[in-house]
């Protein structure tokens, strides 16, 4: 049974350009969210997918946005990349909130 | 006030210590709490969830009182492979997850 997927693992990007980053959930699960984690810091939530619509969204700026997809699979769209976006992109997945989260392994973003 | 604290940490333990982990939320309408594992440069695993009642997990052993909005997570007889991250997550069903900014554990030899 795959868990959660990201791709890609690694990426390196100039300031002022655009990421996609992408996320396939833990089989049967609907719900994807998306975090942020900063060296030394805990995950701060972006925002979350159900039923192909953002539910809920955190303190970040329009330049990110997302998508979900009919078979609950997600980006994460970054416009306008700026230093301090480089961070640990996490994406977790689940079916009923109460039994927690599944994050895949990240996607580490670089913004040089 | 930030909605989750943590204890600042590092902590610095040998092995077979005794080592409690201490958590405080703001937001009294939370509902389900847990707590996450990270290693260095790896994502965040479930360590267990926290009952009302409290509940346990082997070394692991977890409390939550609500009327103090704080939660805790004892590690007994503390291993070399327990030194990670550990995050405290506070959940409101229907909203997302809040994560504090974790305690870092190292168990010395």
């Amino acid at each position: 049974d795959a868990g959660v997927t990201q791709s890609p693992t690694h990426l390196i990007k100039t300031r002022g350009q655009q990421v996609t980053l992408r996320c396939s959930p833990k089989s049967g699960h609907d719900t994807v969210s998306w975090y942020q984690q900063a060296l030394g810091q805990g995950p701060q939530f972006i925002f979350q997918y159900y039923e192909e619509e953002e539910r809920q969204r955190g303190n970040f700026p329009d330049r990110f946005s997302g998508h979900q997809f009919p078979n609950y699979s997600s980006e994460l769209n970054v416009n306008a990349l700026l230093l301090g976006d480089s961070a640990l992109y996490l994406c977790a997945s689940s079916l009923e909130q109460l039994n927690g989260y599944t994050f895949g392994s990240g996607t580490r973003l670089t913004v040089v | 006030r930030k909605e989750v604290e943590q204890d600042p940490g590092p902590f610095n333990v040998p092995e077979g210590a005794t080592v409690a982990f201490n958590c405080t939320y703001s937001n009294s309408a939370s509902q389900s709490f847990f707590w996450y594992r990270q290693d260095c440069r790896k994502e965040p695993k479930l360590l267990m969830s926290v009952y009302s009642s409290g509940n346990e997990d082997g070394r692991f052993t977890a409390q939550l009182n609500r009327a103090s909005q704080y939660i805790s997570l004892l590690i007994r007889d503390s291993k070399l492979s327990d030194s990670a991250t550990y995050l405290c997550v506070v959940n409101i069903y229907g909203q997302n997850f809040v994560f504090g900014p974790g305690t870092r554990l190292s168990v010395l030899p």
